[in-house]
């Protein structure tokens, strides 16, 4: 079983739709949580990360629940620049493992 | 800025060939990892580093090594490259502060071995 997984997609939703992704992890151990956004042909950069009581910032939310072992992330009124791969990333001591990420795309 | 460094955006080699790829990162972070890209499969931790000369394998290790000398540098050694080594490779650091904060990735190698 991988340490970190989620629903490769694709997603396709029209602008202004809700969306959200989840993203399992398996060791009960892990630390810290966070979200990043992929772009073609690009490296991995930070969305957000994740904390215990959850936290929002402008239309994105994220959520953790460490009793289920999953991550969150919802993204309302979506734009056609949120199309992009989106990766959650689960850090146990010191190393940091990637879920396969959830490819997004929002059309006009 | 943070800044974590590749050495190549595209390199081509030969298979039996050893590779050599460096990344070097400006934020004096202890935590450094090397990833490899492919399609379907996400990122898949193939070393990473928590201090200087420290070296912890990760999901596929087989096939690679790894050098940090430095605390800035961490190299990511093919010994024999195979054509099943072709791939982006990410590079990335962190720092530790509980857990690890967030990961800042280098631009990326694309390594493809004929």
């Amino acid at each position: 079983r991988k340490e970190v997984e989620q629903d490769p997609g694709p997603f396709n939703v029209p602008e202004g739709a809700t969306v959200a992704f989840n993203c399992t992890y398996s060791n009960s151990a892990s630390q810290s949580f966070f979200w990043y956004r992929q772009d073609c042909r690009k490296e991995p950069k930070l969305l957000m990360s994740v904390y215990s009581s959850g936290n929002e910032d402008g239309r994105f939310t994220a959520q953790l629940n460490r009793a289920s072992q999953y991550i969150s992330l919802l993204i309302r009124d979506s734009k056609l620049s949120d199309s992009a791969t989106y990766l959650c990333a689960v850090n146990k001591n010191t190393d940091m493992r990637f879920g396969a990420g959830t490819r997004l795309t929002v059309k006009p | 800025d943070v800044k974590v460094t590749q050495s190549s955006r595209y390199l081509v080699k030969r298979t039996g060939e050893k590779v050599f790829l460096e990344c070097v990162q400006d934020m004096d972070h202890e935590n450094m990892f090397w990833y490899r890209q492919d399609p379907g499969l996400g990122l898949r931790l193939i070393y990473f580093s928590y201090d200087v000369k420290m070296k912890e394998k990760g999901d596929i290790p087989e096939g690679y090594s790894v050098s940090r000398e430095k605390k800035e540098r961490f190299s990511l050694i093919l010994e024999s490259a195979s054509t099943n080594q072709t791939s982006m490779y990410l590079c990335a650091s962190s720092l530790s502060v509980g857990g690890l904060t967030e990961a800042f990735f280098g631009q990326g190698t694309r390594l493809t071995v004929v």
